[in-house]
């Protein structure tokens, strides 16, 4: 399998639960992101890890947790939403020269992910 | 602040020559970047620009003027499978990307 992978691809959940959004990319590349989809609405950057480090946290609430075991993977643990966070999530990898400008983005198709 | 503007929706024909806009005010320049995202996939990495001018790839061109911060993504003979949105980005000074929100593309027969 190639590219970037996100499962699951849909998920309902109540407010009350735990889930996880789980992301794999199979391209060798060292920095991996969680982006956040809302309608008409520009791409939000969650989380940034390079080399499996957090370098980015964009003043994300406490209710998603980011998790990077090794440079193929990256979690995201879901607790207590809210309806206003239902949205795409979007995992995306680079091969991490972000001091480069070329840096090229590949997504995965997202989780559209809809709190009750 | 930064900000990146570009249309929500265009609607053009199929066969014809489309052009979608970008503006934007951004903290520097390192690059502006189109993505292309069919409804309920991925986005897909399209064009870089970093250097003003056209830069063409096939039916696809995108066009770079830094000083008047604009860009547009040319599209020509389209056919139905570039409906889709198209995204405009921003590398900044940090190297951070700032998006735009859009633009959904309708091809009509």
């Amino acid at each position: 399998e190639t590219g970037v992978t996100q499962t699951p691809r849909h998920l309902v959940m109540g407010m009350t639960n735990k889930k996880s959004l789980k992301c794999e990319q199979h391209l060798g590349h060292n920095a991996m992101y969680w982006y956040k989809q809302s309608a008409k609405k520009p791409l939000e950057l969650m989380f940034v890890y390079s080399l499996e480090e957090r370098v980015e946290n964009n003043s994300v609430p406490s209710r998603f947790s980011p998790e990077c075991p090794n440079s193929s993977h990256l979690f995201l643990h879901l607790h207590t939403l809210q309806p206003e966070d239902s949205a795409l999530y979007l995992c995306a990898s680079s091969r991490g020269d972000r001091g480069s400008g070329a840096n090229v983005l590949t997504f995965g198709a997202g989780s559209r992910l809809t709190v009750l | 602040g930064q900000n990146i503007d570009q249309p929500t929706e265009m609607t053009a024909t199929e066969g014809a020559i489309v052009q979608i806009n970008c503006t934007y005010q951004t903290s520097g320049f390192n690059g502006l970047f189109w993505y292309q995202q069919h409804a309920g996939e991925a986005p897909t990495f399209l064009s870089y620009n970093v250097l003003d001018g056209l830069e063409e790839k096939g039916r696809f061109s995108s066009f770079l003027s830094r000083s008047k911060g604009y860009s547009y993504l040319l599209l020509k003979e389209l056919q139905m499978k570039d409906s889709a949105s198209y995204l405009c980005a921003i590398m900044d000074s940090n190297y951070q990307l700032i998006w735009g929100a859009g633009t959904k593309l309708i091809i009509k027969p």
